[in-house]
């Protein structure tokens, strides 16, 4: 199974603030995808990212949504100004070939007050 | 409308149960399908892709039913271990997984 590593495993910011959360593969992948999990909810796609372009985002995925990835291994999700309502688990996943298997990292706990 | 729905739970069994779980999806031109397996403030962990022809991991089998639209994930000789949240997912035409709400099992001895 595909090695997934995300950073920080818990963010506490106040409304308003910018947050940058960092989703590192172990290999080299092409799609990558960012989901959030608000507590006792479904999980939900929010955007997916191939050959470094979004291929496919949501309707979650509005203007204070961004993704890159910097440094050609790195790829985040920027949150400009969070809400309370962005408190969720934030995980990244790859996918693997042409099975279109995906396989999600430990994600990011984002709460904001 | 809801795109991928999934049985309620809670579902309670002893060790060595039988028990299965349904999951129904609403677009006829979904591709692809999955069990994930999500224990507590965890990720979800793909337990097993759904073929058309079925298939079986161990105590674990998955079968899908296009004209029906539902997949379902049969655990044979339930352990304490397999205690957790059942995801079906489903892709679209799209790139995105469309996650169920999940099932919860309990397994108790």
């Amino acid at each position: 199974e595909p090695e997934v590593t995300q950073t920080p495993s818990h963010q506490v910011t106040q409304m308003g603030q910018e947050v940058i959360l960092r989703c590192v593969p172990i290999s080299n992948h092409l799609y990558f995808y960012w989901y959030r999990q608000i507590l006792g909810q479904k999980v939900e796609f929010l955007v997916s990212f191939y050959n470094n372009e979004i291929s496919e985002k949501s309707e979650i995925f509005d203007d204070q949504f961004s993704v890159e990835r910097p440094d050609g291994s790195n790829f985040t999700l920027k949150i400009r100004s969070t809400k309370l309502e962005d408190s969720a688990m934030y995980f990244c996943a790859i996918q693997t070939g042409s099975s279109y298997e995906q396989y999600f990292g430990p994600g990011t706990r984002l709460t904001v007050t | 409308r809801k795109e991928v729905e999934q049985d309620p739970g809670p579902f309670n069994v002893p060790e060595g149960a039988t028990v299965a779980f349904n999951c129904t999806y609403s677009n006829s031109a979904s591709q692809s399908f999955f069990w994930y397996r999500q224990d507590c403030r965890k990720e979800p962990k793909l337990l097993m892709s759904v073929y058309s022809s079925g298939n079986e991991d161990g105590r674990f089998t998955a079968q899908l039913n296009r004209a029906s639209q539902y997949i379902s994930l049969l655990i044979r000789d339930s352990k304490l271990s397999d205690s957790a949240t059942y995801l079906c997912a489903v892709k679209q035409a799209g790139t995105a997984l469309i996650f169920g709400k999940g099932t919860t099992l309990s397994v108790s001895s």
